[in-house]
């Protein structure tokens, strides 16, 4: 078992409330990633850290932002939430830099009402 | 603009049979490409990458470049690779962002 935590399971918001989703990296692991997973899609890049510097994004709006910790704890927040933001939230961590295989946690199920 | 495009959503062979899953990718750099497995209740694990060039639980995938395929094969299916299978690229010239496939669901009929 990879060791990648995600919190909460399910959550339940509405349009327009912020939300923080929490990911727990394997001791070590200096990268984390998060991804967005629509229905039917595949994941989809939001941003990378490393070492608590984002080093990577993807077309995401600034609304989506993240922070990670020296704890090999990481979050994602989205504030002023939408419908189609409803989606599986996945975290992944890997050990070092480029060329590492990433650990996926079993993300979290956002539904924005 | 980078893409990765996996054409069949459903993918259904029988035990024994060989089985390839379709990957193509638009990249104008020199790609980096992966293959994820997703089984029922677990979470999406690596298979296999290609700058690695191994065998793992029977599969194989090649690069080719010529034709910007990668795509994953076994020679003989098994029951327990039904699963989701995802191809994805990791663009170095974009941030190392990586870009996923929308999947292909792999059922194996015994």
């Amino acid at each position: 078992e990879t060791g990648v935590t995600q919190s909460p399971t399910h959550l339940i918001k509405t349009r327009g409330q912020q939300v923080t989703l929490r990911c727990s990296s394997q001791s070590g692991h200096n990268t984390v990633s998060w991804y967005q997973q629509a229905l039917g899609q595949g994941p989809q890049f939001i941003f990378q850290y490393y070492r608590e510097e984002e080093n990577g994004r993807g077309n995401f709006p600034p609304r989506f932002s993240g922070l990670q910790f020296p704890n090999y704890s990481s979050e994602l927040n989205v504030n002023a939430l939408e419908l189609d933001d409803s989606a599986l939230y996945l975290c992944a961590s890997s050990p070092g830099g480029l060329g590492e295989t990433q650990y996926f946690g079993p993300g979290t199920r956002l539904l924005v009402l | 603009a980078q893409r990765v495009t996996q054409p069949e959503k459903l993918l259904s062979v029988f035990k024994g049979a060989p089985v390839e899953l379709k990957c193509n990718y638009s990249y104008s750099g020199s790609p980096e490409l992966f293959w994820y497995v997703q089984y029922s209740r677990q979470r999406l694990q690596l298979l296999l990458r290609h700058i690695s060039r191994e065998s793992i639980k029977g599969f194989t995938a090649d690069l080719n470049k010529g034709e910007t395929s990668f795509h994953l094969k076994k020679p003989f299916a098994q029951e327990e690779d039904s699963a989701m299978y995802y191809c994805a690229l990791r663009a170095s010239n974009t941030g190392n962002q990586f870009y996923f496939g929308t999947g292909t669901s792999l059922t194996v009929i015994p």
